[in-house]
């Protein structure tokens, strides 16, 4: 299976800041990649398919890059809705999710 | 706009077997794929397996000697079963739609259902 490894596994920052999610793949992926954002208690909602593709719905503030092994998530400008736990999940079978990166407030 | 909602017993016995449903309302089943996955403290985000309205299915290897999951056209519903399970098996249970075009992804997702397995 392909591991994705996300960093940091927790970030803080505070409303207006750019924030930079980090996920890596065990082996080249395309851009095979999405991500999830998920609020507690609640299911996770697709922000970003196909590595930098954004979901009809999600505000520009969210962009996604990378290609290969390396992705990366922008938070342009931190809102206070946007304070939730980010996941990266590649597609190739069997797809495989990230651990997360939890955004907090600083 | 389509919705997905799980229901089944929040609570299994060890050795026994996970019975969940996914209803689908506000659209058709039969178009996409529509997948099970899970989410525990232990293992986090994991797919179990998807289904097609045929009735084709792909499992996870890790897991594709206990889980069937089948569907059912006409109640716009597809199922989940889990055999033999263990308290590894405790998780947050979603169903959702999978959308494969050039690019695979999970959306909508349904809200969830905890199921414990203890005795």
């Amino acid at each position: 299976d392909i591991q994705m490894t996300q960093s940091p596994s927790s970030l803080s920052a505070s409303v207006g800041d750019r924030v930079t999610f980090s996920c890596r793949a065990s082996q080249g992926i395309s851009n095979y990649l999405n991500w999830y954002q998920q609020e507690p208690g609640k299911a996770p909602k697709l922000l970003i398919y196909g590595a930098s593709s954004l979901q009809s719905g999600v505000p520009s503030r969210f962009s996604g890059s990378g290609s290969g092994t390396d992705f990366t998530l922008t938070i342009s400008s931190l809102q206070p809705e946007d304070f939730a736990t980010y996941y990266c999940q590649q597609t190739y079978d069997p797809h495989t999710f990230g651990r997360g990166t939890k955004l907090e407030i600083k | 706009q389509v919705q997905l909602q799980e229901s089944g017993p929040g609570l299994v016995k060890p050795s026994e077997t996970l019975s969940l449903t996914c209803t689908v309302s506000g659209g058709s089943i039969t178009t996409y794929y529509w997948s099970w996955l899970r989410q525990s403290p232990g293992k986090g985000l994991e797919w179990i397996g998807h289904i097609y309205y045929s009735g084709s299915t792909s499992y996870n290897p890790s897991l594709k000697s206990r889980v069937i999951i089948s569907i059912d056209t006409s109640k716009n519903q597809f199922s989940l079963k889990v055999r033999s399970v263990t308290a590894a098996d405790t998780a947050v249970y979603y169903c959702a739609r999978e959308t494969t075009v050039t690019y695979n992804w999970f959306d909508p997702w349904g809200q969830g259902t905890l199921v414990t397995v203890s005795s």
